[in-house]
């Protein structure tokens, strides 16, 4: 029940595309889902977070879509640029108490073809 | 301003032996964490602090211990290092409000 899912594991786009990464939850209690982008050599960076009262949110080229009734959320990349490549980690926080007690996807390594 | 502070980037250790990864942060963040890293494995906590003088485990915490002394300060240590501990080793911080964590640039290690 603690686990997030995360896919696919790898991900080639053309620059201009749309890279899509998909994660799924188990835990109801979750209430804080964040996406962290990690580039080589580098500790993990928070790119954008959504909480489960909203079902999209949006920073610049990238988007959040959560589905609280599937228990799933989604990262999309618009235009998708060569600097996108990078590993992207979704997580789930277990309760508001401590949002940085998180459970972390597999990762995705994303690369962008230009 | 340097965020968090990790030593040593890379070490070798052989079975047995032990060590003390560091870990400092200059925000004055009460909250600190400390993550190991495996191929295709995602971020696994193994033990986190919400202030100087407590600290709680993770998800993986065996084979390892933290202090935490002051608010900058938030050493791992390794003691009787297996091979199972290759790894590498993230420390992390974040205010108590906010959950973003900032993340050092890691330590890898490896047990041979």
């Amino acid at each position: 029940q603690q686990q997030v899912k995360q896919s696919p594991q790898s991900l080639i786009v053309q620059k201009g595309g749309i890279s899509i990464i998909n994660c799924a939850y188990e835990n109801t209690a979750f209430d804080y889902f964040p996406w962290y982008q990690q580039f080589p050599g580098k500790g993990p960076a928070l790119l954008i977070a959504i909480r489960p009262d909203v079902s999209e949110k949006k920073e610049g080229r990238f988007t959040i879509s959560f589905n609280k009734s599937a228990k799933q959320f989604s990262l999309h990349i618009m235009d998708s640029q060569p600097g996108d490549s990078a590993t992207y980690f979704c997580a789930a926080s277990p309760g508001s108490s401590n949002t940085g007690k998180l459970i972390f996807g597999q990762g995705t390594t994303l690369q962008v073809k230009p | 301003n340097a965020g968090v502070t990790q030593t040593p980037k890379f070490r070798i250790l052989k079975i047995g032996q032990s060590m003390t990864l560091q870990c400092a942060q200059d925000m004055n963040h009460n909250y600190m964490y400390w993550y190991r890293q495996d191929p295709g494995m995602g971020l696994k906590l193994i033990y986190y602090s919400v202030g100087a003088g407590i600290t709680d485990k993770g998800e993986v915490p065996n084979g390892y211990n933290v202090s935490r002394s002051t608010t900058e300060d938030f050493p791992l240590r390794l003691e009787l290092a297996a091979p199972s501990q290759t790894s590498v080793y993230f420390c992390a911080s974040s205010t108590s409000n906010t959950g973003e964590l900032f993340f050092g640039e890691g330590s890898r290690l490896t047990v041979l």
